[in-house]
């Protein structure tokens, strides 16, 4: 069974500049989470879709973060324009449904670093 | 407010000797809660789980134990062996909020 894919692995961008991360998450998946993992911290939740629908999406800056999840499947999740706060590692996970005691699955992340 | 913490950041322990993992969390509504596992480079991945009316699950060399009342639980590794060197983030999820809430994690280390 392959895993929840995520590219680039890696980013270096200049603060106010756009960036864009890609999410595939496990086939029949219909929950997938992005969380932001800031060094020495640990993941904190951005937004979540069940199937194509946010369930959550509190703690996205929502004035400069963006995440759209087309057709249920594949996700992407964008920063315009971004702030040096926000190098990071960017985690995408996926899970069966969000009822929680389902196992998240996650990719290996983007690490992002915005100088 | 971090609602679940693991006050320390890392841990050193010799290779077959037992390692403690705590974490507390201030949350009462949290039924369920997990301990995921992260290499270097990687994604963290799921490692055992409890839920709340439970007060210990065990497999294998993890054991979890929750104590409810001190809204407190630990992840026992016996024998420890050098290959769980790796950072152990303790998250708790609550039914009826669907989101489920790292906390900071733990270094451990295991010397052979």
């Amino acid at each position: 069974e392959a895993g929840v894919a995520q590219s680039p692995r890696y980013k270096i961008i200049e603060k106010r500049q756009s960036v864009a991360f890609w999410c595939n998450p496990i086939s029949g998946h219909a929950t997938l989470y992005w969380y932001q993992q800031i060094l020495g911290q640990g993941p904190k939740l951005l937004i979540q879709f069940q199937n194509n629908g946010v369930v959550d999406d509190s703690q996205l800056p929502k004035d400069r973060f963006s995440a759209e999840r087309l057709k249920g499947v594949d996700s992407t999740l964008k920063i315009q324009p971004a702030k040096l706060e926000d190098s990071a590692v960017y985690l995408c996970a996926s899970s069966l449904d969000l009822r929680g005691k389902e196992t998240q699955y996650f990719g290996p992340g983007t690490r992002l670093l915005v100088l | 407010d971090q609602q679940v913490k693991q006050n320390s950041p890392s841990l050193s322990v010799q290779e077959g000797r037992i390692s403690i993992l705590n974490c507390d969390y201030t949350n009462s509504m949290f039924d369920y809660f997990l301990w995921y596992k992260k290499y270097p480079a990687e994604g963290p991945t799921f490692l055992i789980s409890i839920s709340s009316i439970k007060d210990k699950n065990e497999d294998g060399r993890f054991t979890v134990f929750l104590n409810k009342s001190a809204k407190h639980l630990s992840l026992h590794i016996v024998p420890s062996q050098p290959g769980d060197s790796a950072v152990y983030f303790c998250a708790a999820f609550s039914t009826g909020g669907f989101k489920t809430i790292f906390g900071a994690g733990t270094r451990l280390f295991v010397k052979a």
